[in-house]
């Protein structure tokens, strides 16, 4: 059975803290990581696809990083706004599985004004 | 970007009766529909994948006569809850891969949540 673990499970901080979140998945057979952002009331989005390992990618205030090789994301938010309040998900795509994605249950991120 | 919707975003219906969701993709063709169930605080667990034109692929553990999966058009893909029962009652989302993309990128529907008396 492959798993997907993202932690921490839920996270509060202040606008203007930077925070990051872990990503953990199967080091072997490892395709692709996908990382999704979740709004409450809306579809996730897409935000990154990693493929390589030691990727590292960025949108605006949003990184992330990829270690294939130990099988763990990090993603990052510099500096957070209310806005950035969603559900980050992770996805793990395996060698041989098609498009077929596993996700992550989520970090929770509520951000406070 | 590309869209899919989904419909209904809420349902509620009697312990027996049958449901349906409909999940379209607006401005691209949807060459493959996954569909998703979600229990609270939990991962979306991949129940079965659509390809267009073809039946669906099952995951392990999913009944394919409680949840049937149509997927006659490139842009419409369907999940019926057949005789839905109360622990049928969850959270369900849709996503669609564009036809001709590799990169694996998934746009998802906005989820339906269904209530079964």
């Amino acid at each position: 059975i492959l798993n997907v673990e993202q932690s921490p499970q839920s996270l509060h901080v202040q606008e203007g803290d930077s925070t990051n979140f872990t990503c953990s998945f199967p080091s072997s057979n490892f395709y692709a990581l996908h990382w999704y952002r979740w709004e409450t009331a809306k579809s996730p989005e897409a935000l990154f696809v990693m493929t390589l390992n030691g990727d590292e990618k960025k949108k605006g205030r949003i990184s992330a990083t990829l270690n294939t090789k130990e099988g763990y994301s990090y993603l990052y938010i510099k500096g957070s706004q209310p806005e950035d309040s969603a559900t980050y998900l992770c996805a793990f795509r395996p060698l041989g599985g098609g498009f077929k994605t596993i996700f992550g249950a989520g970090t929770r991120l509520f951000v406070k004004a | 970007g590309a869209v899919v919707s989904q419909h209904p975003s809420r349902v509620i219906c009697k312990s027996g009766t049958s449901v349906k969701i409909e999940c379209r993709s607006l401005d691209f063709q949807a060459t493959t529909m996954f569909w998703y169930r979600q229990f609270p605080k939990k991962s979306l667990m991949l129940m079965a994948t659509s390809n267009e034109g073809s039946k669906a692929t099952y995951e392990q553990g999913v009944e394919k006569d409680k949840f049937l999966i149509n997927h006659a058009s490139l842009t419409l893909s369907t999940l019926t809850v057949t005789s839905a029962h109360p622990e049928d009652s969850s959270f369900y989302i849709c996503s669609a891969r564009e036809g001709y993309s590799n990169t694996g990128e998934l746009f998802f529907g906005e989820g339906s949540r269904l209530t079964v008396l």
